[in-house]
């Protein structure tokens, strides 16, 4: 049971312009939201984070937004540049039962930024 | 440099022959964690500590033990290795209030 998914797995976009990548989670209880980056034979690495009590976070060229009544966040990033072009995940977690604990991630998207 | 550091990175192994994969974090944290990357499936938890001895099931824990002797440490075990076992392994660390700073990974085939 796949409780946060993201179901484009990849993306192709051209430098400069938006990247938009989505996630949608079942679990209610999910009240902490997080975007992770992976580049290959890296570990994933922290990107944007935000709780469900806001509906937006924004970090320099990434925004994250939350429509909780959808149960569904989204990634902007704009613009897009080469750099981005990695494995993007979303992970959510319910911050009130485990503290924060238990991450849920899910597939992940291939961003591809082309010059 | 605070880091979560894993070892080995690489590592191949045969069926049924026990291994620990090493982690240790220089940051104090709390919460340590290990996870699994399978091709389709993402990052799947597989054991969780949210301190020295206290130690949680994520989703995926059949077939492997962990220990929390010492808050730097976090050693994943594998009693006996198969081959639904091949996987990229992280292990990451985490304070409150922060997500979680994964290591770099560990490259695991059983064969």
């Amino acid at each position: 049971d796949q409780q946060v998914k993201q179901n484009s797995p990849s993306l192709s976009v051209q430098e400069g312009r938006i990247s938009i990548l989505n996630c949608d989670y079942t679990n209610s209880m999910f009240d902490y939201f997080l975007w992770y980056k992976k580049y290959p034979a890296e570990g994933p690495t922290f990107l944007i984070s935000i709780s469900s009590i806001k509906d937006k976070n924004e970090d320099g060229r990434f925004t994250v937004f939350l429509n909780k009544s959808a149960k569904h966040l989204s990634l902007h990033i704009v613009p897009s540049q080469p750099g981005d072009s990695a494995v993007y995940f979303c992970a959510a977690s319910a911050l009130q039962e485990t503290s924060g604990s238990r991450l849920t991630f899910g597939e992940g998207t291939q961003l591809t930024v082309n010059p | 440099e605070a880091q979560v550091t894993q070892n080995p990175r690489y590592l191949i192994t045969v069926t049924g022959k026990k291994l620990t994969v090493t982690c240790s974090q220089n940051m104090n944290h709390e919460y340590m964690s290990w996870y699994r990357q399978d091709p389709g499936l993402g990052l799947r938890q597989i054991y969780y500590s949210m301190n020295v001895e206290v130690t949680d099931k994520g989703d995926v824990p059949e077939g492997y033990k962990v220990s929390r002797k010492e808050k730097r440490n976090f050693p994943l075990i594998l009693e006996s290795p198969s081959p639904n076992q091949t996987s990229l392994y992280f292990c990451a660390s985490r304070t409150q209030g922060f997500g979680y700073t994964f290591g770099s990974g560990t490259r695991l085939t059983v064969v």
